[in-house]
């Protein structure tokens, strides 16, 4: 199975810093990495798929890097709103074979106010 | 508007099984595939399977596999999720995700882009 680590594991800052999230994989996966947004009691939210796609109606101050096995998720500029936790997602073998798993997740960041 | 709508909160006791539901609206049903997702208190996601409402056809995580069962009807746009033999391991925010796709360089990218609101499953004696 790929798996995914993600740091820092939890992150405090300020509104209006810059932030940056890494995810690791376990082997090469080319852009087949997605992150998510996820609030308390709320089901997660794409923020970014294929690597650096930023989803449709999302800000963007919110930006994803890498290929291979190095990603980063970037919000140039935090906000009220965007305390919460992250989590990338590899999608190596989704299409066409679904290889189980076909997904797996990070195991999140957790972002806080400072 | 895109909608996944998912059945409400169950209480089962350990050994039993649960089955949730999950209606889809807004979009083509037999187009796109349906994952589930579950989340136990307090930790990450853990992919649980794939369901293609076209075929039926199912993938499901190997610690899984023998205890689920994804099924779905056409007519009302509805895909479920059967777990049985159930442990208190089990408890958790159960979420169903429609899988998106976008050709990017040749190669097809897939993802998560619309999610049901959850459903709560507490396994409890």
């Amino acid at each position: 199975d790929i798996q995914l680590t993600q740091s820092p594991p939890s992150l405090s800052a300020s509104v209006g810093d810059r932030v940056t999230i890494t995810c690791r994989a376990s082997q090469s996966i080319g852009t087949s990495l997605n992150w998510y947004q996820q609030k308390p009691g709320r089901a997660p939210k794409l923020l970014i798929y294929a690597a650096s796609s930023l989803q449709s109606g999302v800000p963007s101050r919110f930006s994803g890097s890498g290929s291979g096995t190095d990603f980063t998720l970037t919000i140039s500029s935090l906000q009220p709103e965007d305390f919460a936790t992250y989590y990338c997602q590899q999608s190596y073998n989704a299409p066409p074979t679904y290889s189980t798993p076909p997904y797996t997740f990070g195991q999140g960041t957790k972002l806080e106010i400072k | 508007q895109v909608q996944l709508v998912q059945s409400g909160a169950e209480v089962k006791k350990p050994g039993a099984s649960v089955m949730l539901s999950c209606k889809a609206s807004g979009y083509t049903f037999t187009g796109y595939y349906i994952h589930w997702v579950r989340q136990a208190p307090g930790q990450g996601l853990e992919w649980m399977g794939i369901f293609n409402p076209s075929g039926g056809k199912t993938t499901y995580a190997k610690k899984l596999q023998g205890r689920l069962t994804m099924t779905g009807d056409r007519s009302t746009t509805t895909v479920y999720m059967e777990l049985s033999s159930l442990t208190y391991e089990d408890t958790a925010v159960y979420y169903c995700a429609r899988e998106g796709a976008i050709a990017v360089a040749g190669n097809i990218r897939t993802y998560f882009d619309y999610w049901g609101q959850g459903t709560v499953v507490a396994v409890s004696s």
